[in-house]
């Protein structure tokens, strides 16, 4: 059964860089069927799909947010990563990661439980 | 502003069948696929139903989608009070190059 995990700090300041990890078990995530992506959903609101990411390195960004965001996927670790610059308290969410199957209009099928993201001083 | 548009909320008491609507434009529902996700409260969101009218594998079947032309329908018969939870319609569009979401339509079981 395939698990997403995400991880990283819960609480980050105005103008840093927020940094999550997504960690997959019980598949490769490097299997070329599928996309790996960030999808956040601030507090009381709606979901907003962030970026999405093969590892291969081709990737679909948000194009609101492109300018603020990395991502990465290490295959050793079986892992993907986002990284959010010069954050604001507007970013502040939970924040999923997901899988989808390669093809444009497939939906992320699995999601991990989500990770709250607080941007405060 | 969240590019498909849903109605906040919706109710029916138990046993009812009620629909939620989706609706966009000609570069995401018009052109591709819609799908729909169930959050129930605070849990992350399960797909529901995908390429319009498909349900994954242990979804029951009183749940069905449709669409027509922009606009798409979540339909839920034999309402039960589990099934009270956030919906949300999503779809590709093709002018953005991405995913978008509808705001979500909350769901009270009376």
């Amino acid at each position: 059964q395939l698990q997403l995990q995400e991880s990283g700090p819960g609480l980050v300041k105005p103008s840093e860089t927020l940094s999550l990890t997504c960690t997959v078990s019980g598949g490769s995530i490097s299997s070329t069927n599928y996309y790996w992506g960030w999808i956040r959903q601030p507090p009381g609101k709606g979901l907003e799909w962030i970026v999405s990411i093969h590892y291969s390195g081709s990737t679909y960004y948000n194009a609101s947010l492109k300018s603020r965001v990395t991502i990465s996927v290490d295959t050793s670790k079986n892992q993907f990563s986002l990284r959010l610059s010069s954050v604001t308290a507007a970013d502040t969410a939970v924040y999923y990661c997901a899988r989808k199957t390669v093809g444009a209009t497939n939906p992320f099928d699995y999601w991990g439980q989500g990770t709250l993201v607080t941007v405060s001083s | 502003q969240s590019v498909l548009t849903q109605p906040p909320s919706a109710s029916g008491t138990p046993g009812q069948r009620v629909t939620i609507s989706c609706s966009g434009s000609s570069s995401n529902i018009g052109s591709n696929t819609i799908n729909w996700y169930q959050q129930l409260p605070g849990t992350a969101p399960k797909l529901l139903i995908y390429n319009n009218n498909q349900r994954p594998s242990g979804v029951p079947d009183r749940f069905s989608g449709s669409k027509s032309g922009t606009s798409a329908s979540l339909a839920i018969s034999g309402l039960q009070s589990e099934d009270e939870a956030d919906y949300y319609c999503a779809a590709w569009d093709a002018s953005l190059d991405g995913w978008v979401f509808g705001g979500g339509t909350k769901l009270t079981v009376l």
